[in-house]
């Protein structure tokens, strides 16, 4: 069965320090990832995913995310984190295989607090 | 181009009564889906729709339901309202089966 693991409830990071928020995941076919962002009263905003090619994505606000298959991670990084970072942020997965029925399986999410 | 929009954004109810919530996607979206956010429970899976059909359903009891109409614009009915109801109710659309989800703001129910 397919699943997403945000082992986290909570992170705690000083302002200007790297932030991890860490996502673990299962699927049977390959995995299409995606981290997403939500502000208090918001609606989910895209920040960044995984298809296939190098493993270190890119996304919005300088987040960054490694997919590692043979941890079956994807976790979401930030080399300096801002006050304004402090959110609660999603990982998400999708099987792609043939026998998916491609549905997207959320992680619990992760409240990301960034102390002035 | 458009983002996902939803109506109403606020919505009080009170028990025993129904609500038709509304979603317009992204034009050229042709899949809509349906979560309910709550402080508790975190994001819940409602339904998914892609043209015009069902393609997969959360565990939710059969007072939730949805539609999708041939512009891709989708609704989702919940009869006989519950306290428990009362939550953030997301709407996302994606261009295909594989695509990115990209959420509309949300409709915030609260029954009384």
């Amino acid at each position: 069965a397919q699943s997403v693991a945000q082992p986290e409830d909570q992170v705690n990071v000083a302002e200007g320090n790297p932030l991890t928020v860490k996502c673990t995941y299962s699927v049977s076919g390959n995995p299409y990832l995606f981290w997403y962002v939500q502000y208090p009263n918001r609606g989910l905003q895209f920040l960044l995913k995984y298809i296939t090619g190098d493993n270190l994505v890119k996304g919005s606000y300088g987040f960054e995310a490694e997919f590692n298959k043979s941890q079956t991670s994807f976790h979401l990084k930030k080399p300096s984190a801002l006050v304004s970072d402090s959110a609660l942020y999603f990982c998400a997965v999708r099987d792609s295989g043939r026998d998916s029925n491609y549905q997207l399986i959320w992680g619990a999410g992760t409240k990301l607090i960034i102390k002035p | 181009k458009a983002g996902v929009t939803q109506t109403p954004r606020y919505l009080i109810k009170t028990r025993g009564q129904q609500v038709t919530l509304s979603c317009s996607p992204i034009s050229g979206h042709r899949s809509v889906s349906w979560y309910q956010q709550t402080p508790g429970q975190g994001l819940q899976f409602l339904f998914e729709y892609f043209s015009e059909t069902q393609r997969n359903k959360g565990n939710f009891p059969g007072r939730f339901s949805g539609r999708q109409f041939s512009n891709s614009r989708s609704e989702m009915n919940v009869s006989t309202l519950e306290l428990g109801d009362s939550a953030l109710y997301l709407c996302a659309s994606t261009s295909g089966l594989l695509g990115t989800q990209y959420f509309g703001p949300g409709t915030r129910l609260l029954v009384l």
